[in-house]
């Protein structure tokens, strides 16, 4: 069965300072990822996402995140975090063999110092 | 702009009583989700619908049942609550019928089984 692993529970980094949120998954196929973000009492808002083409994708309130199938990885980045990026965040993948069903991860909380 | 609802966004209940959570889509969908949202458990699938009076079950159907009567609407029904159900309630909707899409997200349904 397909899973997805956020290694980072919480992360705490300061406003201005770069942001990494680590996504792993287990499968052998091709895999459709997705970045959602959900902000203190807000529903889950999709950040980008990746089919094929370009490992690099850019998304949404200056986040990129990068497929690495090698290591079969999508990690989240943005190079300068703003108080309003605390949220907690999920990585998800699908999987055509799997019925295109979403699995999520755990979730990673980020919080912000000023 | 995409627009889903749910039926209230906080709801008690006691032990044993019966539960239903409604969801509605004025996107004219065909895909219809419910998934429940736990601390450090991500989201988890426990029905979806492709179709008006189709339901399928996802990773975690025990304890609950669906309802699709009309296309716009997917109710959550818990026959019997119990206090192991008390959980946020994400209902979703993406556009597309056949491979993965993004996934528009309602509020959330924050249920306490008493």
């Amino acid at each position: 069965a397909q899973s997805v692993t956020q290694p980072d529970i919480h992360i705490t980094v300061s406003e201005g300072a770069s942001l990494e949120l680590r996504c792993n998954y287990s499968y052998g196929a091709t895999p459709y990822l997705f970045w959602y973000v959900q902000s203190p009492g807000q529903g889950l808002q999709l950040l980008l996402k990746y089919f094929s083409g370009d490992t690099l994708v850019q998304g949404i309130k200056g986040f990129e995140a990068e497929f690495k199938r090698s290591q079969s990885s999508f990690n989240l980045r943005k190079p300068s975090v703003h108080w309003s990026d605390a949220a907690e965040y999920f990585c998800a993948v699908a999987f055509k063999a799997a019925g295109n069903k979403l699995t999520f991860g755990g979730g990673t909380r980020v919080l912000v110092k000023p | 702009d995409v627009k889903v609802t749910q039926s209230s966004r906080y709801l008690v209940k006691r032990t044993g009583e019966k539960v239903f959570l409604e969801c509605v889509q004025d996107m004219d969908h065909e895909n219809m989700f419910w998934y429940r949202q736990d601390p450090g458990l991500g989201l988890r699938l426990i029905y979806f619908s492709y179709d008006v009076k189709m339901k399928e079950k996802g990773d975690i159907p025990e304890g609950y049942s669906v309802s699709r009567e009309k296309k716009e609407r997917f109710s959550l029904i818990l026959e019997s609550a119990s206090t192991n159900q008390t959980s946020m309630y994400l209902c979703a909707s993406p556009p597309g019928t056949g491979g993965p899409d993004t996934q528009y997200f309602g509020p959330g349904t924050r249920l306490t089984v008493l």
